[in-house]
């Protein structure tokens, strides 16, 4: 079966330093890993995503990803956070030999200034 | 490109009403999906589709129908609205012959039964 899971459903970073949420997965097979961010009232909208390759993928906003294979983690990091990256951040997984993406549960980022 | 499109934008309905939540998208995109958002359950896929004439049922179909004549649109029907079915609506599009494409999210149905 395919899972995916944040484990926080809150994390709070003060402007400035750095961010990461978490996002671990299961999947039979390769997984095709996705970061996505939803501002209040909005659709979501895609910021990266790991093929394959290299492990550490840059994506929009100056986001980026490290994908480990061995810990089936995918976590979402940022080196400085901005008050604007407050939203709502979601990880999903596709298999590749599948069609459907599975979504974790999402997690509230909050940057304070 | 206008992308994925969705109306209306909100709706409100009475118990055992029916209605229709529409889905179009310009992409020439093979699979479409919805999905509802409920607080603090994330996304939870309704149905999908990975074709025109093509239709599967996802974690939470019940209650819901869906077609798919044409690619360019998928819409999402309620049969006879119950309060549990309140919720915001999203669908959504991507490729499947350029794996692995990302979804691309329309900008939502906000919907209350009451």
């Amino acid at each position: 079966a395919q899972s995916v899971a944040q484990p926080e459903d809150q994390v709070n970073v003060a402007e400035g330093n750095p961010l990461t949420v978490k996002c671990t997965y299961s999947v039979s097979g390769n997984p095709y890993l996705f970061w996505y961010v939803q501002y209040p009232n909005r659709g979501l909208q895609f910021l990266l995503k790991y093929i394959t390759g290299d492990n550490l993928v840059k994506g929009s906003y100056g986001f980026e990803a490290e994908f480990n294979k061995s810990q089936t983690s995918f976590h979402l990091k940022k080196p400085s956070a901005l008050v604007s990256d407050s939203a709502l951040y979601f990880c999903a997984v596709r298999a590749y030999n599948f069609n459907k993406f599975y979504f974790g549960s999402g997690t509230k980022l909050n940057v304070k200034p | 490109n206008a992308g994925v499109t969705q109306t209306p934008k909100f709706q409100v309905l009475k118990t055992g009403q029916s209605m229709t939540l529409q889905c179009a998208q310009d992409m020439n995109h093979e699979y479409m999906s919805w999905y509802r958002q409920d607080p603090g359950m994330g996304l939870r896929l309704i149905h999908y589709s990975v074709g025109a004439g093509i239709t599967d049922q996802g974690e939470v179909p019940n209650g819901y129908n869906v077609s798919r004549s044409t690619t360019e649109d998928f819409p999402l029907r309620l049969l006879s609205a119950a309060p549990s079915q309140t919720s915001v609506y999203f669908c959504a599009s991507s490729y499947i012959s350029q794996t692995p494409s990302h979804e691309y999210f329309g900008p939502g149905t906000r919907l209350t039964v009451t």
